[in-house]
């Protein structure tokens, strides 16, 4: 089974703070992660994927197979980055993506 | 490339009626994914289709519930008999052939349904 918890629903910090949000996994084998998002009024979309290693917007996610997690991080927050953040998972090529519950972060100016 | 379209974008239905929602992928993606996301909860997956075949229906409710991707035509998400539990967004995604699918999905803008 593939598990994706993102445990905070809510987040909000200030313009300019540095942002992390938290998404821990459960999966016996070699996962894909991926971080998506969904800023108001527009459709979900892929930010980034762990295979690729990009920065994205300022945003990263490193894979911490130890911990089983992937956490995405910015060290300077913009108010454009107010959104919906879903981290998911996908188990093998060609399988389903399964999401996370989300986090809604919100950037204070 | 208008990328995923769903209709309708909301939908009312009494209870006991039926819910049809469709799903055009974007062009030249062979796969289509089913979501719902219930108030204030993440996206479930429902379905997995390629055209005329179901690869993984693992999370749809055994009862009523049904999905179809034809040689032709938008993919169906179809709800016999609809609840209230029933309401929700129900989204689709779509993906290129599997040798070329990276794990991006494409979303569409989502199907809202409220039963009465």
């Amino acid at each position: 089974a593939q598990r994706v918890t993102q445990p905070e629903k809510l987040l909000s910090v200030f313009k300019g703070a540095p942002v992390e949000l938290k998404c821990n996994y459960s999966y016996s084998g070699s996962p894909e992660l991926f971080w998506y998002v969904q800023y108001s009024r527009q459709r979900l979309q892929l930010l980034l994927r762990h295979i690729s290693r990009e920065s994205i917007k300022g945003f990263t996610a490193d894979l911490n197979k130890g911990e089983t997690s992937f956490h995405l991080k910015k060290p300077f927050a913009q108010e454009e980055d107010s959104a919906m953040y879903y981290c998911a998972l996908r188990g093998t090529s060609g399988s389903r993506l399964t999401f996370g519950e989300g986090t809604q972060l919100t950037v204070n100016p | 490339n208008a990328g995923v379209m769903q209709n309708p974008r909301h939908l009312v239905r009494r209870r006991g009626q039926e819910a049809r929602l469709r799903c055009s992928p974007m062009k030249g993606h062979s796969h289509v994914y089913w979501y719902r996301q219930l108030p204030e909860e993440g996206l479930k997956f429902m379905v997995y289709l390629q055209k005329e075949n179901i690869i993984d229906e693992s999370g749809m409710p055994k009862e009523r519930f049904s999905a179809e991707f034809p040689k032709e035509g938008p993919s169906i998400l179809r709800i016999q008999q609809v609840v209230r539990g029933d309401s929700a967004a129900y989204f689709c995604a779509s993906s290129p052939l599997l040798q070329e699918n990276t794990g991006e999905l494409f979303f569409g803008e989502g199907s809202r349904l409220t039963v009465l």
